[in-house]
């Protein structure tokens, strides 16, 4: 079975401009999170999605949005990017919103 | 606000000897403890879960220690190998909550 896949793998933006994330949950799950990983920290939360609902929204400003398709896969944007936006995103799936969460490998966005 | 905290930032162990990094916690209401292993550049990966219901899970060489009454938590390495080299997360959880994560442990395995 496939993991949790997210495109791109690496992206290069510069400050101002928008990016939009991708991540495609392990078959059969439903809930979808994102999450901010800074170099040397651990992972900040940033949304989580169930049933293609807003389940929960962590303390980043209103320039971070995501959105949950019929099919459960995810995007994230991000406008009018910061240099402190460069990070690895992580996007991780669960059966449950309870449940085990499975990270996948993350989008490394760095930002000039 | 740190909820969960983890040490030691980094940790040096010989081939064969044991890890060991702890974590303790705030929330009460924290009911799932995992620990992700983390190599650079890949995402965190489930290495180990246990619940407050339980003093100990072990699977293999990884044995997770929970005291509930002091809010503490710790992940052991048994027979570290040079492979586990790596970053390790504690995570804290309630319900259908957000994971909390620890700031992480650099773990290097010397041979």
């Amino acid at each position: 079975d496939a993991g949790v896949t997210q495109s791109p793998t690496h992206l290069i933006k510069t400050r101002g401009q928008h990016v939009t994330l991708r991540c495609s949950p392990i078959s059969g799950h439903k809930s979808v999170s994102w999450y901010q990983q800074v170099l040397g920290q651990g992972p900040q939360f940033i949304f989580q999605y169930y049933e293609k609902e807003e389940r929960g929204r962590g303390n980043f400003p209103d320039r971070f949005s995501a959105r949950q398709f019929p099919n459960y896969s995810s995007e994230l944007n991000v406008n009018a990017l910061l240099l402190g936006d460069s990070a690895l995103y992580l996007c991780a799936s669960s059966e449950d919103i309870t449940l085990t969460a499975f990270f996948g490998q993350g989008t490394r966005l760095t930002v000039v | 606000q740190q909820q969960v905290k983890q040490s030691p930032q980094s940790l040096i162990v010989q081939k064969g000897g044991i890890s060991i990094i702890n974590c303790a916690y705030e929330n009460t209401a924290f009911d799932y403890f995992p620990w992700y292993q983390q190599f650079p550049g890949k995402g965190p990966a489930l290495l180990i879960a246990i619940r407050p219901d339980v003093s100990e899970k072990k699977e293999g060489r990884f044995t997770i220690s929970f005291n509930k009454s002091a809010k503490q938590f710790s992940l052991h390495i048994m027979d570290s190998q040079p492979g586990d080299s790596a970053t390790y997360f504690c995570a804290a959880k309630e319900g259908a909550q957000k994971l909390v994560f620890g700031q992480g442990t650099r773990l290097t395995i010397n041979p």
